[in-house]
This record gives structure tokens, C-alpha cells and sequence, in this order.
């Protein structure tokens, strides 16, 4: 198994251009997140999902969205990037996630620059 | 709601010396407590969690924590610490659908 798995590994975007992050999981869990690390931050929740077809925003939503249309895949979007999204982002799956008694388990992370 | 608080964000101790991470959690509902770990240039792992039951908990690599309802606490700690446990930690709450992470706490050991 591969776990979970995050494309690109690293990226550099201009301000205003669009990006696709895609996170994999190979687990079969329900749950998926998308999480940013900025320093002195920790992570914050960015967007999840709780099954297929469902999205809900987490604690800092703003100019991202979401699509899972498989199972198995989470996609993250920048329309239109800034240099206040220059961080790391990484993506989790947990089986069920109710009352987050679940271990999640993360991606290796993506970096990104916006310049 | 769940939040955490990492009382340091840097701990420095030598290697062999005991390792002790804060963690402070406030909830109005039972606590889904967690240790995460992340080596330099990677994802986080899971080094244990607590959710019901023995309040000491163990996990991965020596390390152990205490769930202390009466301080609302959730230290971790390891009687001697290796050079390679060094890390950033994060601590973790457990809420409805989602878990709430404290800012981390960069872990340095001195040879």
C-alpha cells in the first residue's frame, strides 16, 4: 500500500494563476482533510470530506475549494493564488472520523511559493 | 469546541536526559486526545492517542503520555532521549469530524 500520496511534491505559481493539488489514498477511508502548516501555526484545516461526493469547510477555507468525486481522491484548488497561500500543505485520510477517535494519516506534504 | 495548547515551542535536552512535552487541552465533551510527530521533510505520523479507558498510554519509540482530567493535561514524555527523536510534536484534540492541532513543539537534542 501506498498510503497516502500528494502531487505535485513542489511548486512555484505567479499571483493569480490556478493550481490543482491531488492527494490518493489507497486505504479505503472515508474521511479525507486537507490541512496548511504555516510556522508558529501548526496545521490548520483548510477543507474536508466525510464520503465521497461531500465537501465542508474547516477553519480557514477562504480562496480554495474542493472536489471529491472518487473515493480515493481529494483535489485541492486555487483559483486565483496569493502570496498569503506560500505554505505546506498535506492531506489526511482517517476510516471513519467521528469524534476523530481515528488516527489520520498523512501525505508527505506539498510545498508551495506564490511569488 | 476542542483546543490545545503546547506550552514551549522549542525544548532542547541532551541525549539520554528525560524528554517532556507539554499539552493543555479545554473541551466541554470527553476528550480524544493525540501525539503526532513529523520528521524533518515529512507528513505527520501518529505516536499514540488516547480515547477511553488506561489514562497512561504508550506509543511508538518509548514515548508515553498521561490523560489528567484534574489538569486538563496530556504531557508526553520518554526517559531518555535519542538522537533521533528529534522532531517538531504536535498535539491534537479530537472534535466532531474533525481534530483541532496545537502549533508544535520543536524538539532539539544536544549530543
Amino acid at each position: 500500500n501506498a498510503g497516502v500520496t500528494q502531487t505535485p511534491k513542489f511548486r512555484v505559481l505567479k499571483t493569480g494563476q490556478s493550481m490543482t493539488l491531488l492527494c490518493a489514498q489507497d486505504m479505503n477511508h472515508e474521511y479525507m482533510y486537507w490541512y496548511r502548516q504555516d510556522p508558529g501555526m501548526g496545521l490548520r484545516l483548510i477543507h474536508y470530506s466525510v464520503g465521497e461526493g461531500t465537501t465542508a469547510k474547516g477553519e480557514v477555507p477562504d480562496g480554495y475549494n474542493v472536489s471529491r468525486l472518487k473515493k480515493q481522491n481529494f483535489l485541492l484548488g486555487l483559483e486565483s493564488a496569493a502570496p498569503s497561500q506560500t505554505s505546506v500543505y498535506f492531506c489526511a485520510s482517517s476510516p471513519l472520523g467521528y469524534f476523530s477517535t481515528d488516527t489520520q494519516y498523512f501525505g508527505p506534504g506539498t510545498r508551495l511559493t506564490v511569488l | 469546541a476542542q483546543s490545545v495548547t503546547q506550552l514551549g515551542s522549542h525544548v532542547s535536552v541532551s541525549e539520554g536526559a528525560l524528554v517532556l512535552l507539554r499539552c493543555n487541552y479545554s473541551s466541554s465533551v470527553p476528550p480524544y486526545l493525540f501525539w503526532y510527530v513529523q520528521y524533518p521533510n515529512q507528513g505527520l505520523q501518529l505516536l499514540l492517542k488516547y480515547t477511553t479507558g488506561a489514562t497512561l498510554v504508550k506509543g511508538i519509540n518509548g514515548f508515553e503520555a498521561e490523560f489528567k482530567k484534574s489538569e486538563t493535561s496530556f504531557h508526553l514524555t520518554k526517559p531518555s532521549a535519542h538522537m533521533s527523536d528529534a522532531a517538531e510534536y504536535f498535539c491534537a484534540g479530537g472534535g466532531y469530524q474533525k481534530v483541532t492541532f496545537g502549533i508544535g513543539t520543536k524538539l532539539q537534542v544536544i549530543p
